[in-house]
């Protein structure tokens, strides 16, 4: 079945350092690529997505490229802040009908 | 903006306990969703919803059932609460049929089953 497998936290990063979390799926057919974020006591919100291959998605300095040839979604940012703080989610839909699917998510922390 | 709202963000039950737990979104969103999520585990799919009174069986459904009887509101029951149900739950809503749409969440309810 489909599948997203993301890299294992926690991740701990100092203010202004550069952020990658790998992900990469499986999926039949030509899936929908999402990353999620969820601070502190909240739900997950969407952070940024892609829906073909070589669609670049960003949101607030985070940006992330679907890969087709290497079935990957990393995750990148240039410089984090302490706000960044949370744990980020990679997910994918294979197509219109079918709910999302989730990797186990990845616990970031920027220390100041 | 969109509101997802759950009825508690904390729950103590004890076991074999009837447990209800509520999700009401503000969007006329045709879909909603219910997941649990756990360390080590990420997010799973309990049940979800794409229209008033239907509902399809997610990954792990098995102790739960849920209700939509408005369009607004997504229930999630748990018929019989056992101690491996403690989570956090999460409820989630969309726009349009299919999920290529960004799916709102709440702010979730940590469950504790004694």
């Amino acid at each position: 079945g489909d599948s997203v497998t993301q890299m294992e936290g926690p991740v701990t990063l100092s203010e202004e350092a550069c952020l990658t979390i790998n992900c990469t799926y499986t999926a039949t057919g030509y899936p929908s690529l999402f990353w999620y974020v969820q601070y502190p006591g909240e739900g997950l919100q969407l952070l940024l997505k892609a829906t073909k291959a070589d669609d670049k998605g960003s949101n607030k300095g985070f940006e992330a490229t679907y890969r087709k040839e290497t079935t990957s979604f990393h995750l990148e940012k240039g410089s984090v802040q302490v706000s960044d703080s949370a744990v980020y989610f990679c997910a994918l839909t294979p197509d219109t009908n079918t709910p999302l699917v989730f990797g186990k998510g990845t616990r970031l922390s920027v220390i100041a | 903006d969109v509101k997802v709202t759950q009825s508690s963000r904390y729950l103590v039950k004890r076991t074999g306990e009837k447990v209800f737990l509520e999700c009401v979104q503000d969007m006329d969103h045709e879909n909603m969703f219910w997941y649990r999520q756990d360390p080590g585990l990420g997010l799973r799919l309990i049940y979800f919803s794409y229209d008033v009174k239907m509902k399809e069986k997610g990954d792990i459904p098995e102790g739960y059932s849920v209700s939509r009887e408005k369009k607004e509101r997504f229930s999630l029951i748990l018929e019989s609460a056992s101690t491996n149900q403690t989570s956090m739950y999460l409820c989630a809503s969309s726009f349009e049929a299919g999920s290529y749409n960004e799916q709102f969440f709440g702010p979730g309810t940590r469950l504790t089953v004694l």
